[in-house]
């Protein structure tokens, strides 16, 4: 159990366009989700935390308008990357987590190249 | 503010050598710490997590870990290691109420035949 879907898995698009990526938690209700970045070859940075039904709370250096982050349900949350540009491209990862546990599970990634 | 500090940036080992990856936190209180795996391309896969009890903790895959307060770390370890194993590994640390986690910069492991 505990698995987490992302998709696509990989998008092409062009600068100038929005892009949704596509988080759920597909065996159980997700309490939190989160949305993390990672450059190649380097660590993850978490982005944003979301919780159904509330805005999601963003860390610093986030640009919020950007990075457009909605949680609809339990099992689903979604991240639109608005008027991307080509520093836009990178891998973006989400988590969920159930209620009363630390541990995150992670979807297997979005790779985005903005052209 | 709690920090994750993974000292080696690469590590190469023989096949069937043993392995041990460095992880030290900082953290106030008693931490919640985890290791994870990651394949290229791919999301992280959870090896091993410690939140209280005995100090060795077992994982997937074969490896292990131990908490040393004293030491402020959370080594991973395995005895044996396989050519399956090459891949990035984050050591991370859970941030109080609000259930981040903090990761380190990653070890990328490289298994020689």
């Amino acid at each position: 159990g505990a698995v987490v879907s992302q998709h696509p898995s990989w998008v092409i698009c062009k600068s100038g366009t929005s892009v949704k990526i596509e988080c759920r938690s597909l065996d159980f209700q997700a309490t939190t989700m989160f949305w993390y970045r990672q450059f190649p070859k380097q660590s993850l940075m978490l982005m944003a935390t979301s919780n159904e039904g509330s805005k999601a709370t963003y860390e610093q250096g986030v640009e919020k308008d950007k990075f457009l982050i909605n949680h609809a349900s339990l099992t689903l949350s979604t991240l639109t990357v608005t008027s991307a540009h080509p520093e836009d491209s990178s891998f973006y990862i989400c988590s969920a987590r159930k209620d009363f546990s630390y541990e995150q599970y992670f979807g297997p990634g979005t790779r985005l190249t903005v052209t | 503010a709690q920090s994750v500090t993974q000292p080696d940036i690469h590590i190469t080992v023989s096949e069937g050598a043993s392995l041990e990856l460095r992880c030290n936190y900082s953290y106030g209180a008693t931490p919640y710490l985890f290791w994870y795996v990651q394949s290229p391309g791919q999301g992280l896969q959870l090896l091993l997590k410690y939140f209280s009890g005995d100090t060795l903790v077992q994982g997937i895959k074969g490896f292990e870990a131990e908490f040393k307060r004293s030491q402020s770390s959370f080594n991973l370890r395995k005895p044996s290691v396989h050519w399956s194993d090459a891949a990035e590994y984050f050591c991370a640390v859970g941030e109080g109420s609000s259930y981040k986690l903090i990761f380190g910069s990653g070890t990328r492991l490289l298994v020689r035949p």
